[in-house]
C-alpha cells in the first residue's frame, strides 16, 4: 500500500459525458501528478500540482483539467469524453525534495471506460 | 529533451533462471534514473532508483541495476527469478532539476515454472 488512494476504481461512462476522478496523496506529500496510462500510448504525464498551485503541464488535452485542494487533495476532471480517453488513469505524489530526485508513490488508479 | 527505449517488450524466462531488462536513455544533461515495477491491477511501485555515487544500485526483491554513463544504459538485473516477479517493469529518466519523469514503455516479464 503506496498511501496514497484514488477514487473510483472503476468509471463506465458514455460519449460526450464529463467524469471526476479524485486523489488522495500520501500524508506529507505536498505534490500530485495525473498520468494516463493506455496501450497504445503508455504512460504519459498529465498535470502536476505543488501545494495548490499548477507547477508542470505534460500531454493533457484541453478537454482535460485538474486541481489541487487546500487539503493537498486533487481531482482530475474529464469532459466531452471520446472513446479513446478509456485508459488507466493514476495519481501519484511525492515530497518534492530539491533537484527533481524524488521518488514518486502511485496510487492503484481509476481504470475509465467510455462506451 | 530525455527519451527512454526499453529494448524488450516482454522477457519470458523460466524460474530460478538469471534476467535482465534493458533500459537506454537519451539526455544531455545529467539525470536520475529510476525502475518501477506493476504487478496486475496495481499502481507502480519504486524497485530502486540511482541519485549519484554507486553505479551498481540494488533494490527490493533483489533485484539489482547498474548506471552505465559512456552507454547510456541502466539495465535491470535479478539473478534468480520467482513466479511472483511476473510483472510489468519500466525504467524511467528524469533530468536534474526536472520533477518529472520520462517512462519507458515497459517490458512484461513473464516467468515460467
Amino acid at each position: 500500500d503506496s498511501g496514497v488512494t484514488q477514487t473510483p476504481k472503476h468509471l463506465i461512462t458514455a460519449t460526450g459525458q464529463r467524469v471526476t476522478l479524485r486523489c488522495s496523496p500520501r500524508s506529507g506529500d505536498l505534490s500530485v501528478y495525473w498520468y494516463q496510462q493506455s496501450l497504445d500510448q503508455g504512460l504519459q504525464f498529465l498535470i502536476q500540482y505543488y501545494n495548490g498551485e499548477e507547477r508542470a503541464k505534460g500531454n493533457i488535452l484541453e478537454r482535460f483539467s485538474a486541481q489541487q485542494f487546500p487539503d493537498l487533495h486533487s481531482e482530475l476532471n474529464l469532459s466531452s469524453l471520446e472513446l479513446g480517453d478509456s485508459a488507466l488513469y493514476f495519481c501519484a505524489s511525492s515530497v518534492v525534495r530539491a533537484g527533481g530526485s524524488d521518488t514518486q508513490y502511485f496510487g492503484p488508479g481509476t481504470r475509465l471506460t467510455v462506451l | 529533451a530525455q527519451s527512454v527505449t526499453q529494448l524488450d517488450s516482454q522477457v519470458p524466462v523460466f524460474e530460478e533462471a538469471p534476467v535482465e531488462l534493458r533500459c537506454n536513455y537519451s539526455s544531455s544533461v545529467s539525470v536520475y534514473l529510476f525502475w518501477y515495477v506493476q504487478y496486475p491491477n496495481q499502481g507502480l511501485q519504486l524497485l530502486l532508483k540511482y541519485l549519484s555515487g554507486s553505479t551498481l544500485v540494488k533494490g527490493i526483491n533483489g533485484f539489482e541495476a547498474e548506471f552505465n554513463k559512456s552507454q547510456t544504459s541502466f539495465h535491470l538485473r535479478k539473478p534468480s527469478v520467482h513466479i511472483s516477479d511476473t510483472a510489468e517493469y519500466f525504467c524511467a529518466v528524469s533530468e536534474g532539476g526536472s520533477y518529472i519523469p520520462t517512462f519507458g514503455r515497459g517490458t512484461s516479464l513473464i516467468v515460467h515454472p
